[in-house]
């Protein structure tokens, strides 16, 4: 079946500076992948999704590159404020019919932003 | 916009009860979602469905329960609680069989007793 594989359960970093939250994906079909972000206490909400290969796709500072040669789809971000500490969940969707309404979500990955 | 409400936010519970979640949204969705969030586990999926009447089982179903009678709401049965359990639902809807995006509820957070 598919899986999605976040490696960092926490990352803490002084604002300003970048990050990357590592994301990789197993899929026997074609994948479309996603990242949810969800604040404190809040509903998780969509940030970015892709399913073109090798084609950045950007959203509130936060960028993404899908590339398939190594099932990767990380985020980053170049410079961190305080209200992107959040946690960060990265899904997959693969294109066969019939899983078409189903995601994979990977564990998540918990961005705190340091004065 | 739209909005998804579940309701309770908090439920507590005993050991062996049974317990139910319920979740409206008034997107006009048709396929709605219910997922349990684990600390360090991520999202995973208990009951989908596509429309009304309609029900699918997700990874996680064993243990639950779901009903769909009308398309703005969904429901979900935890038939057997598990003592000391704690863990947050969350409903979801979107569009079938595209790839829009998931539109969440706040959740609701489960203990029990």
């Amino acid at each position: 079946g598919d899986s999605v594989t976040q490696t960092e359960g926490l990352v803490t970093l002084t604002k300003g500076l970048p990050v990357m939250l590592n994301c990789t994906y197993q899929t026997t079909y074609s994948p479309f992948l996603f990242w949810y972000v969800q604040h404190l206490n809040e509903a998780p909400k969509l940030l970015l999704k892709s399913s073109t290969d090798n084609k950045r796709t950007e959203h509130q500072g936060f960028y993404a590159t899908l590339h398939k040669s190594s099932s990767s789809f990380h985020l980053q971000k170049s410079s961190v404020q305080l209200s992107d500490s959040a946690l960060y969940f990265c899904a997959l969707r693969n294109m066969l019919s019939g899983s078409f309404n189903k995601l994979t979500f990977g564990a998540g990955t918990r961005l705190a932003v340091c004065p | 916009g739209g909005i998804i409400t579940q309701t309770p936010k908090f439920l507590i519970g005993q050991e062996g009860q049974k317990l139910t979640l319920k979740c409206q949204q008034n997107f006009n969705h048709d396929t709605m979602y219910w997922y349990r969030q684990d600390s360090g586990k991520g999202l995973r999926l208990i009951y989908y469905s596509i429309t009304e009447n309609d029900l699918q089982k997700g990874d996680l179903s064993e243990g639950y329960d779901a009903s769909r009678e009308k398309k703005s709401s969904f429901s979900l049965t935890v038939t057997s609680a598990q003592k000391n359990e704690m863990a947050v639902f969350l409903c979801a809807s979107s569009i079938p069989f595209s790839n829009e995006r998931l539109f969440f509820g706040h959740g609701t957070k489960l203990s029990v007793l």
